[in-house]
C-alpha cells in the first residue's frame, strides 16, 4: 500500500534551535517526495522536493531534506527555527510533480520564543 | 512559481442547499486539477482528479453525484457540493498542474465551507 507517515503530530522548538521533521513512506514506484508548508488557514507553499540526484535537497526559507533510500525517509531539517516557521508540515509522495500526491498526516510545529 | 487562486475564501451555507466553488489557475494552464478535503487538524484528502475537457476521476468512497467537479477550461475548474450537509463542512484545496509530467502542482488557497 502507498502512504506517507509523519510520526510526530505536534513539535515544538525553541527559536535558534535546530528542526528535525520525520517522514517515511512507502510507495511501489519510484517516488517523488515533497514537503510542504502550510499556515492556518491557508493553502500549501511547496518547501521542497526531490526525485533523483544529490539525496541532501536545498529549499526555500533555509529548509533542507535528506532522501535515504534505505529507511524509505525523507527528513525535513532547518538549522536554526524563526519564530515565522511555526505551521503545519506535510510531506507527500507522488508519481511526478504533477500527479496525484498522498499526504502525511502532518506535524505542526511551535516556537517558543 | 504559478498563481492558483480560489473563490470564494470562504463561504457558509444553509444544509440543503448547493455550493459551488471555483478553482483558477492565473498564470499557466492547467491540464490537470485536484481537488482536496481537509479536515481540522487533520491531512489533505484526494477528492477527484480532472483533466480538462473530460469526466473527472473520483477517488474511493467519494460520492460523485453530491461532489460535481467540472473542468471546462485549461484555466478554471469548479467543484459543487450539491445538497449540503454540515458534515460537508471542511476546508477544500484545489490544485493545477500542466500537461507535463515534470510540471509543478500549485495549490490553491483554499475555500471554508461551513454548512449550518
Amino acid at each position: 500500500a502507498q502512504s506517507v507517515t509523519q510520526p510526530d503530530i505536534h513539535i515544538t522548538v525553541s527559536e535558534g534551535a535546530s528542526l528535525e521533521l520525520r517522514c517515511n513512506y512507502s510507495y511501489g514506484a519510484t517516488p517523488y517526495l515533497f514537503w510542504y508548508v502550510q499556515s492556518p488557514g491557508q493553502g500549501l507553499q511547496l518547501l521542497l522536493k526531490y526525485f533523483s540526484g544529490d539525496t541532501l535537497v536545498q529549499g526555500i526559507k533555509g529548509f533542507e531534506a535528506e532522501f535515504k533510500r534505505s529507511q524509505s525517509s525523507f527528513n525535513l531539517r532547518k538549522p536554526s527555527v524563526h519564530w515565522s516557521d511555526a505551521a503545519e508540515y506535510f510531506c507527500a509522495v507522488g508519481p511526478n510533480q504533477g500527479g496525484k500526491l498522498i499526504f502525511g498526516q502532518g506535524t505542526e510545529l511551535s516556537v517558543k520564543p | 512559481g504559478a498563481v492558483v487562486s480560489q473563490h470564494p475564501s470562504r463561504v457558509i451555507c444553509k444544509s440543503g442547499t448547493s455550493v459551488k466553488i471555483e478553482c483558477r489557475s492565473l498564470d499557466f494552464q492547467a491540464t490537470t486539477m485536484f481537488w482536496y478535503r481537509q479536515f481540522p487538524k487533520q491531512s489533505l484528502m484526494l477528492m477527484a482528479t480532472s483533466n480538462e475537457g473530460s469526466k473527472a476521476t473520483y477517488e474511493q468512497g467519494v460520492e460523485k453525484d453530491k461532489f460535481l467537479i467540472n473542468h471546462a477550461s485549461l484555466t478554471l475548474s469548479t467543484l459543487t457540493v450539491t445538497s449540503a450537509h454540515p458534515e460537508d463542512s471542511s476546508f477544500y484545496i484545489c490544485s493545477g498542474a500542466g500537461p507535463s509530467s515534470t510540471d509543478t502542482q500549485y495549490f490553491g488557497p483554499g475555500t471554508r465551507l461551513t454548512v449550518l
